[in-house]
């Protein structure tokens, strides 16, 4: 099976600007969930979809947003960004509570 | 906010030696999750311990839990230098959503 993948790897953009991050999940999960990663702050959950509704929700200005498909691909979107969220945004299925979650390698977005 | 306090937050050993991990959360649970990270890429699941399980094996890990603690630990055996990473404990909390510790960074010395 095909792991979780995520594009782009690596974002350049400029303050005030947004951006979409995709995630494919592996085939078959129907959760998906999005984490920023920065040295400062850590993992920190943004939010989780499953069969294309949010069921969770991280503690995130409501300039992040997600959505998830029909097929479990999910996307997340970040409008009028900003230098502090420069960050690696990781994405992970998985099959349910009692299963892991499996990461993808990450998108890591820098603000200039 | 971090669910959970790990320690040490750094470890460095020589290859061949155990490395242990420690790590403690505030809530109760549903399970705990270990996951090792190498440089800036993505995270790996090693190991899911139950709440209702003490010991968990896999390979050369070795997890404990003591729910009236609050507390778990990785053991990683004879180390090699392809151990070397930031290992991160996990609780779950909610539908799945996964509440990090800070992270252990673990270096192996040849």
């Amino acid at each position: 099976k095909a792991g979780v993948t995520q594009t782009p790897r690596y974002l350049i953009k400029t303050r005030g600007q947004q951006v979409t991050l995709s995630c494919s999940p592996i085939s078959g999960h129907r959760s998906v969930s999005w984490y920023q990663q920065t040295p400062g702050q850590g993992l920190q959950f943004l939010f989780e979809y499953f069969s294309e509704t949010q069921r969770n929700k991280g503690n995130f200005p409501g300039r992040f947003s997600g959505r998830q498909f029909s097929n479990s691909r999910s996307e997340m979107n970040v409008s009028t960004l900003e230098l502090g969220d420069s960050a690696l945004y990781l994405c992970a299925s998985s099959l349910g509570v009692n299963a892991g979650a499996f990461f993808g390698q990450g998108t890591r977005l820098t603000v200039v | 906010s971090q669910q959970g306090e790990e320690d040490p937050q750094a470890l460095s050993i020589q290859e061949g030696e155990n490395a242990t991990m420690n790590c403690s959360y505030k809530t109760s649970i549903n399970n705990l999750q270990w996951y090792r990270q190498n440089s800036g890429r993505g995270l790996v699941h090693l190991i899911l311990i139950r709440s209702n399980e003490r010991e968990k094996h896999s390979g050369r890990l070795r997890v404990t839990l003591d729910t009236s603690k609050k507390s778990s630990s990785l053991l990683i055996t004879a180390s090699r230098a392809a151990d070397t990473a930031s290992y991160f404990c996990a609780t779950l909390q909610g539908a799945q959503k996964l509440v990090f510790g800070q992270g252990t960074r673990l270096t192996i010395n040849p």
